[in-house]
């Protein structure tokens, strides 16, 4: 199993809901990503998960609230969101992320959440 | 600034020729570059990676060139196959301990490659 998958595939969602993005991947990687996609624009990073615990931050507006229950699982919850936000919003997984050690991280993204905010 | 630059945001190449597609970069301390494919409504796919003390590495049609002189790297898909008509990112590593905290990939703006029939 080489995937990574996200649901829901669309969500629309107005600036005074709460709704959730989530991610499984069952490779047995301990690095788990939250990248968000403007279209026409490559992938910017938000959130880095480490063996379940919160290694990055790219300073992420606090209505974006990451969570890693477990070594496969990574959620997104989403609070009072604006239209700017829409966006594709990706998850990806890679074997290891340790910030001073050489490693090759090759990233698997998911398909991604189609995020509108009306 | 951009430190990864994709200067071509467009390439359209007939089946069954080369496809080269081209990344510059700015910073010398980068050690690691990827590139990656993208289809609309898709993740990006990881295609070929290549390490800064090597030169060349080669993946079937894939191969991508490293050029540490000019800053500059490049992918060729030979023979180009209509599927292979996608968005391209070239993506970089900050190399290790002199990288500070994050060794976040930086990616270019992506070329998008259309393979014609």
């Amino acid at each position: 199993d080489t995937e990574v998958t996200q649901t829901p595939k669309h969500l629309v969602m107005g600036m005074t809901n709460k709704k959730s993005l989530k991610c499984e991947q069952h490779m047995g990687h301990r690095a788990m990503y939250w990248y968000k996609q403007k279209a026409k624009k490559p992938p910017e990073l938000m959130f880095v998960y480490s063996y379940e615990k919160l290694s990055i931050n790219e300073s992420v507006p606090s209505r974006f609230s990451p969570e890693c229950p477990n070594s496969s699982l990574l959620n997104l919850h989403l609070h009072a969101l604006q239209p700017e936000d829409s966006a594709l919003y990706l998850c990806a997984s890679s074997l290891l992320y340790l910030r001073w050690v050489e490693i090759n991280e090759k990233l698997f993204f998911g398909s991604g959440t189609q995020l509108s905010v009306l | 600034d951009q430190q990864v630059k994709q200067n071509s945001p467009s390439l359209s190449v007939q089946e069954g020729r080369i496809s080269i597609l081209n990344c510059d970069y700015t910073n010398s301390m980068f050690d690691y570059f990827l590139w990656y494919k993208k289809y609309p409504a898709e993740g990006p796919t990881f295609l070929i990676s290549i390490s800064s003390i090597k030169d060349k590495n080669e993946d079937g049609r894939f191969t991508v060139f490293l050029n540490k002189s000019a800053k500059h790297l490049s992918l060729h898909i030979v023979p180009s196959q209509p599927g292979d008509s996608a968005v391209y990112f070239c993506a970089a590593r900050p190399g290790g301990y002199n990288a500070g905290n994050n060794r976040k990939l930086i990616w270019g703006l992506g070329t998008s490659l259309a393979v014609n029939p």
